[in-house]
Formats: structure tokens, sequence, C-alpha cells
């Protein structure tokens, strides 16, 4: 079963607007971190923000932030005033306590339009 | 966050030949990981790598065609043994501190077989 659902291949959003990345999630571990990574075209992966279990308010970095909704097992992303640098693959990804590991979900591909 | 190298960056190989991969770390992290990235598809782990012992592979992976060797805390090398077109991906080594909030991944190799 899939582990993390990411429902939106692709999305486009203009510039200095703000969007929405979808992510839920599937765990009966209790204690459990999420994480948001950002691919450009490069390859290499840009870790954005996280937000633990139970952590009692919702993530913040910069421009970046984490609708993080526990009972509905969500975790969007929510990017403000896009700018064309953001346009990009993103990744949600999981780790749970029990398994040190990081399991991603398929990825949305973000474009910044002028 | 610590920072984490690899070489080569990318690199284009003949069928049958191998390539060895090598991550070196700034600072010491307690895990370090593999993960291949098929083309147009997310990450997968390939194994965690050991400090001193064997790595531990994921299902669908072997030591005979992804030996990795940890000799120290911040070193490791995956090789990609007897490569074939499909072996065709971008290589990330990550390293994680073994703190909640903290997994972050090298540039990335990204290799072309013929």
């Amino acid at each position: 079963a899939q582990k993390i659902t990411q429902t939106q291949p692709g999305m486009f959003v203009q510039e200095k607007e703000a969007v929405t990345l979808d992510c839920t999630y599937d765990t009966s571990d209790p204690s459990y971190g999420l994480f948001w990574y950002k691919q450009p075209s490069s390859g290499e992966m840009i870790f954005l923000i996280y937000q633990g279990s139970y952590d009692q308010q919702n993530a913040t970095e910069g421009r970046y932030s984490l609708n993080f909704q526990k009972a509905r097992k969500s975790a969007n992303l929510v990017i403000s005033a896009s700018q064309l640098g953001d346009s990009a693959m993103y990744f949600c990804a999981m780790r749970e306590r029990s398994n040190y590991k990081l399991t991603f979900g398929k990825g949305t591909l973000l474009t910044v339009n002028p | 966050s610590a920072v984490i190298s690899q070489k080569p960056s990318r690199d284009i190989c003949q069928r049958g030949t191998s390539l060895t991969i090598q991550c070196q770390v700034d600072s010491q992290v307690t895990m370090m990981f593999w993960y291949r990235q098929q083309p147009g598809q997310s990450l997968t782990l390939i194994a965690t790598a050991n400090q001193g012992s064997e790595a531990t592979y994921e299902s669908g992976f072997v030591i005979d065609k992804f030996p990795i060797s940890r000799p120290n805390l911040t070193f490791s090398t995956l090789t990609v043994s007897n490569m074939s077109p499909e072996d065709s991906s971008i290589y990330l080594c990550s390293g994680d501190r073994g703190t909640n909030n903290e997994q972050f991944f090298g540039p990335g190799t990204r290799l072309t077989v013929l």
C-alpha cells in the first residue's frame, strides 16, 4: 500500500501567487516525521521543511509552510509568493520512528509562470 | 546541516562495466543511505550503509549488484556492477544525524548506461 500519496502530477501557478501541494500519508506508528524536498532539473534534493507528528504547531520556513492535519493524515506544502525559481519537482516523504528510512511520494512538478 | 559531496557527478558507461560512486559527508552522521531515482520516477532506497559491516539492502536490491562500503562515519561508496541500460538513473547518497529532522542529500550522480 502507498504510504505517501501525492495526487497532483503537475501544478501551475502564476508568479507571486501562493500554491498548495498536496500530500497524504498512511502509518500506524504514532511517532513519525514528514519532510518536503525540492528537486530542480539539476537533480539535487533540497530539504525544505519538516513536521514531527507530535509538533503542536505547523512548521514554517520562510516562504514555505506545512499545513499539517493529523486526523486527516495530510501534510500539504504551501508556497507563498511563488518565484520563477520555484519551478521544480516537489517530493513529500515520511519517516516512521519504527523504521529509520524515508519513504517518498511520486512527486508534483510545479511550474511557475511569469 | 551537513554538506554531502558525491563523485562523479555524472558518467556515461558501457554495458557490462562497473562504476563506483563516492560519498563524503563533512561531519559525522549516524546513518548513510543510498537511493536510486530512475528517469521520471521517485526515489527508491537501495540500502543503508553500515559502518564497518555489510550494508542492509532493501527488497529487490542485492549486494552482488550494488556492493556498498562504509569504512568510517563520513565516507561511503556504492558500486553499480555489470551495468545495463536499465541502471541508468540518478544515484543519491543521504546522511542522517539521528535526530528527527535532519536527513540531507548529496547532489547525486547521473548515470547513463549505453
